[in-house]
């Protein structure tokens, strides 16, 4: 069974940097066609997604946050950490991990196929 | 703003046929996937691939793709299906993802 655990504060103050861990289960990060993304969620507002990393090492970043995130994975530890710099309490939200498909052939594919249960963090003073 | 655009909110009568769709450029060269979320729940994958059903989700669920418009289709919507559901794709220069704004989906 393929689980996904966020863990992290849940409570932080503005300019501090939030760092968060993804830990899976059920699946290898070593595994090519699959990587593990970040999503985050404000209270009442859409999906955001933050960055992606995959067994290759190729990170992407959300073009609006590239300067204040950080994404690495531990593939012995079965973790994957983000970090978001500079925080903010617009930046108050839930944060998902998903494990994340790629398949490259004929078609295209890319898809967040296993959603962990989020864990939210409050920007605050 | 997002570079997939929803619609806010669809409703439809319980029982009939709802397409909930999903526009941006990347879309004529990436396929949208799906995702349902219920109050307090975590996104569900839905749609993949454009077509692809994820096991477990009931074949009332389809997708389809044309231009740069991807579509989720609802055949004989329930009331479990009241949800909001978000479009996802890459953007389009290739480089990063994007999700759309979202559609909160009422059954009335």
């Amino acid at each position: 069974q393929v689980t996904l655990k966020e863990s992290g504060p849940v409570l932080v103050k503005p300019t501090e940097t939030l760092t968060l861990t993804c830990t899976v289960s059920g699946f290898s990060l070593s595994n090519t066609r699959m990587g593990v993304s970040w999503i985050r969620q404000p209270p009442g507002k859409a999906l955001e997604w933050l960055a992606h990393i995959f067994s290759n090492d190729e990170k992407s970043y959300s073009k609006s946050l590239k300067s204040r995130l950080t994404i690495s994975k531990d593939t012995s530890k079965s973790q994957v950490v983000l970090t978001m710099t500079n925080m903010d309490p617009v930046d108050t939200a839930t944060y998902y991990c998903a494990r994340t498909i790629v398949i490259r052939g004929i078609f295209y594919y890319y898809y967040m196929d296993v959603w962990g249960k989020g864990t939210t963090v409050t920007v605050s003073s | 703003s997002s570079e997939l655009t929803q619609d806010p909110a669809v409703s439809v009568a319980l029982g009939q046929t709802v397409r909930i769709t999903c526009q941006g450029d990347s879309l004529r060269s990436y396929h949208a996937s799906w995702y349902q979320q219920k109050p307090g729940q975590a996104p569900v994958l839905v749609i993949y691939g454009k077509t692809n059903r994820p096991s477990g989700i009931p074949d009332r669920f389809s997708g389809s793709s044309s231009g740069n418009t991807a579509s989720l289709t609802i055949t004989g919507a329930q009331a479990e299906d009241e949800a909001d559901y978000y479009c996802n794709s890459r953007d389009s220069t290739g480089n990063h993802v994007v999700f759309g704004g979202g559609t909160q989906l009422t059954v009335l």
